[in-house]
């Protein structure tokens, strides 16, 4: 029990499908992110969210769009993929702001492995 | 700008022996260091944090980790690996404040365990 939980584990899907990761967190944090995960690259972060309001989209294509409806549920509605957006995508919780003179580590679901075919 | 450079892609030791995993950064302000694991098929668990104060810090599952100001480092120890421990390890900088969670991380060493 991570505390995050991913929903689906896996997805499949075509180029002209709509489909939505779902994200949700029972540990009383009040910001959630999404990072992509692709083979041999970093983890790259994508969207931040900060008591529901977006505070970081670091250039993400527009097919990629993040939903925060409240503290504990985060969405990617995902649309007209393309194969090269396939990879893990990780949400992640944190509580913001952190303690003072820390940094609240970042804790993270098990994924959505995401097959664009 | 700030980075993270894991130097060693792959990693294999035996079981039982000692095990260091490095890790160096680059942050121009009082850097916020951590370890994260990650199993096949999990997401990420957070081994150990570095904020302030002492500088050699302890994690979970018997890891510890030193951070050099002066090498910039931040290398990820172990005294004895069981094979439990294969998987990919991470390191990550961030800083404090508004910079909460933007953690930037490196490339990842995958650690194998051989009997």
């Amino acid at each position: 029990e991570t505390g995050v939980t991913q929903t689906p584990r896996h997805l499949v899907m075509g180029m002209t499908n709509k489909k939505s990761l779902k994200c949700e967190q029972h540990l009383g944090h009040n910001a959630m992110y999404w990072y992509k995960q692709s083979a041999k690259k970093p983890l790259e972060l994508m969207f931040v969210y900060s008591l529901e309001e977006r505070v970081e989209n670091n250039s993400v294509p527009s097919r990629f769009s993040p939903e925060c409806p409240n503290s504990s549920h985060l969405f990617l509605h995902l649309h007209t993929l393309q194969p090269e957006d396939s990879a893990l995508y990780l949400c992640a919780s944190s509580q913001d702001p952190p303690p003072r003179g820390t940094n609240s580590p970042l804790h993270f679901g098990n994924g959505t492995r995401l097959t664009v075919t | 700008a700030q980075s993270v450079t894991q130097p060693d892609i792959h990693i294999t030791v035996s079981e039982g022996a000692s095990l260091e995993l490095r890790c160096n950064y680059s942050y121009g302000a009082t850097p916020y260091l951590f370890w994260y694991v990650q199993s096949p098929g999990q997401g990420l668990q957070l081994l150990l944090k570095y904020f302030s104060g002492d500088t050699l810090v302890q994690g979970i599952k018997g890891f510890e980790a030193e951070f050099k100001r002066s090498q910039s480092s931040f290398n990820l120890r172990k005294p004895s690996v069981h094979w439990s421990d294969a998987a990919e390890y991470f390191c990550a900088v961030g800083g404090g404040g508004t910079s909460y969670g933007k953690l930037t991380f490196g490339q990842g060493t995958i650690l194998t365990v051989h009997p």
